[in-house]
C-alpha cells in the first residue's frame, strides 16, 4: 500500500485568491498519479491523471504538476471562485496499475 | 449513458444480517472497484476487478465478498454485517488499469 500525504488538510481563501496544495509520496515506483475534486453531497470527479516526471496538465483555472524524483505533485487554482469549494483528493496507482491509494484530501473553502 | 449506478442509496442493517450492494456501469469499462469512506480515513479500497471473472483484494477486504460475472456488474456482498462496516460505500470504474475513475453516487450503510 502506497503512502500518500496531502497538505494542508484544509484551506480558507478569499474569492480571487490563487492557491495550491501538495500531494507527497515516498517513492517514484508507481503507475500513475490522480487528482480528483469532491464536492459535498456528490461523488469524486477526476481532474487529472499523470504518469511522467515533469508532467503538467491544465483544465481551465486548475493545473497540476508532477515531480516523481522528489516525490510530490502540486495542484494550483488560479483566481479561486466559491464554486471551487470542495475536497481535492490525490491518489497513486501501484506499479501494476490495479490498486489506487488515496490521500486524506485537502478541503478548500472559498469565501465570496 | 447512465455511467456508474449504485443501489441502494441508503440501507440500515442489524448486526449479523447479510446484504448485497449493487454496482453497474454501462461504459464497457474493464476495471471496477469498491471503496469505503470513513471520517478521518479517506477512501480505502475494499476489492477490485480488472475484468470479467477476475477479482482481487484491496486494502480492507475482510467481511466483504465480490464477484464479476459480467463486464457491467460488480456487486459487493456483506455476509454478516458488523457495526464496524457502517460507512459510505462507493463503486468506481475505469476504462483500464491506471486510468481515471468514474464514481457512483454512493451507498450510506448503517449497521446497528
Amino acid at each position: 500500500i502506497l503512502n500518500v500525504e496531502q497538505s494542508p488538510q484544509s484551506l480558507h481563501v478569499q474569492e480571487g485568491d490563487s492557491t495550491n496544495f501538495t500531494c507527497s509520496f515516498p517513492s517514484s515506483n508507481f503507475y500513475a498519479l490522480h487528482w480528483y475534486r469532491w464536492e459535498t453531497a456528490k461523488s469524486p470527479e477526476a481532474l487529472f491523471v499523470m504518469t511522467l516526471n515533469g508532467d503538467e496538465k491544465k483544465k481551465g483555472r486548475i493545473s497540476a504538476t508532477l515531480n516523481t524524483k522528489e516525490g510530490y505533485s502540486y495542484l494550483y487554482i488560479k483566481g479561486s471562485q466559491p464554486e471551487d469549494s470542495a475536497t481535492y483528493l490525490c491518489a497513486l496507482n501501484n506499479n501494476a496499475g490495479n490498486m489506487l491509494t488515496f490521500g486524506g484530501g485537502t478541503r478548500l473553502m472559498v469565501k465570496p | 449513458n447512465a455511467g456508474v449506478t449504485q443501489t441502494p442509496k441508503f440501507q440500515v442493517l442489524k448486526t449479523g444480517q447479510s446484504m448485497t450492494l449493487q454496482c453497474a456501469q454501462d461504459m464497457n469499462h474493464e476495471y471496477m472497484s469498491w471503496y469505503r469512506q470513513d471520517p478521518g480515513m479517506g477512501l480505502r479500497l475494499i476489492h477490485y476487478s480488472v475484468g470479467a471473472g477476475i477479482t482481487d483484494q484491496g486494502e480492507v477486504p475482510n467481511g466483504y465478498n465480490v464477484s464479476r460475472s459480467t463486464t457491467e456488474d460488480f456487486p459487493l456482498r456483506l455476509l454478516s454485517a458488523a457495526p464496524s462496516q457502517t460507512s459510505v460505500y462507493f463503486c468506481a470504474s475505469s476504462y483500464s488499469r491506471g486510468t481515471a475513475l468514474h464514481f457512483g453516487n454512493g451507498t450510506r450503510l448503517t449497521v446497528t
